[in-house]
């Protein structure tokens, strides 16, 4: 079947880094997602991996390993509105996103 | 840009009434979807379109029928509403099937 799966809450103090493992299992591949979503609003775009490695993009980073199916969101210099619930999202061999339940995330002052 | 939109924002519902969710684009994509989110589980796809005057079955159709008369249009039917179709309901579009995916804001739905 297919899976992805994520820590389900975490906490992390105001500018520090913290970082949001997730694994999947898909029927193929065709790249990984990374979502934020604040409590009663839509899902934004972060980040899309399809090859192994590190992807930028300001204070916010994404990584991807093919070869045991891991992905991990790192987020740096925290700040307050970073609190949301980030949502991992894998793509499979239909070009279906197969979702994670989201990792809720606490950012203390 | 107005993106996406969704109406109703919010409805209750009376099971066994008929709604239909509305979803327009406006930014010519190709490929749009519906999904409900319900607490402590992930995002579930309903049904999908990849292009105009196709649909598809996602993860959880039953209960729902879709259309894509248009490129713009995606409306989400519930034939007669029962109360396990209580959740909030995003529509999605991408430009093509392996894009990204944006959200419109979503509607919340209440079937008692």
């Amino acid at each position: 079947g297919q899976n992805i799966d994520q820590p389900t809450e975490m906490t992390a103090t105001e500018g520090a880094i913290v970082q949001i493992n997730c694994t999947y299992q898909t029927s193929g591949f065709n790249g990984l997602f990374w979502y934020q979503q604040h409590a009663g609003e839509a899902p934004t775009f972060l980040s899309y991996n399809v090859l192994d490695g590190l992807e930028e993009k300001g204070r916010f980073s994404s990584f991807l390993s093919r070869s045991k199916g891991y992905s991990y969101l790192l987020l740096k210099e925290l700040q307050m509105k970073d609190s949301a619930s980030y949502l991992c999202a894998g793509l499979d061999s239909n070009y279906q996103l197969i979702w994670g339940a989201g990792t809720k995330l606490i950012i203390k002052p | 840009i107005a993106g996406i939109t969704q109406a109703p924002t919010s409805q209750i519902l009376a099971a066994g009434r008929r709604m239909t969710l509305r979803c327009t684009q406006d930014m010519r994509h190709n490929a749009m979807y519906w999904y409900r989110q319900d607490l402590g589980l992930g995002l579930r796809l309903i049904h999908y379109s990849n292009t105009a005057g196709t649909t598809g079955k996602g993860e959880v159709p039953d209960g729902y029928s879709v259309s894509r008369a248009n490129t713009d249009d995606f409306p989400l039917t519930l034939a007669s509403a029962v109360p396990s179709q209580t959740s909030v309901y995003f529509c999605a579009s991408s430009a093509g099937v392996t894009d990204t995916q944006y959200f419109g804001p979503g509607t919340r739905l209440t079937v008692l």
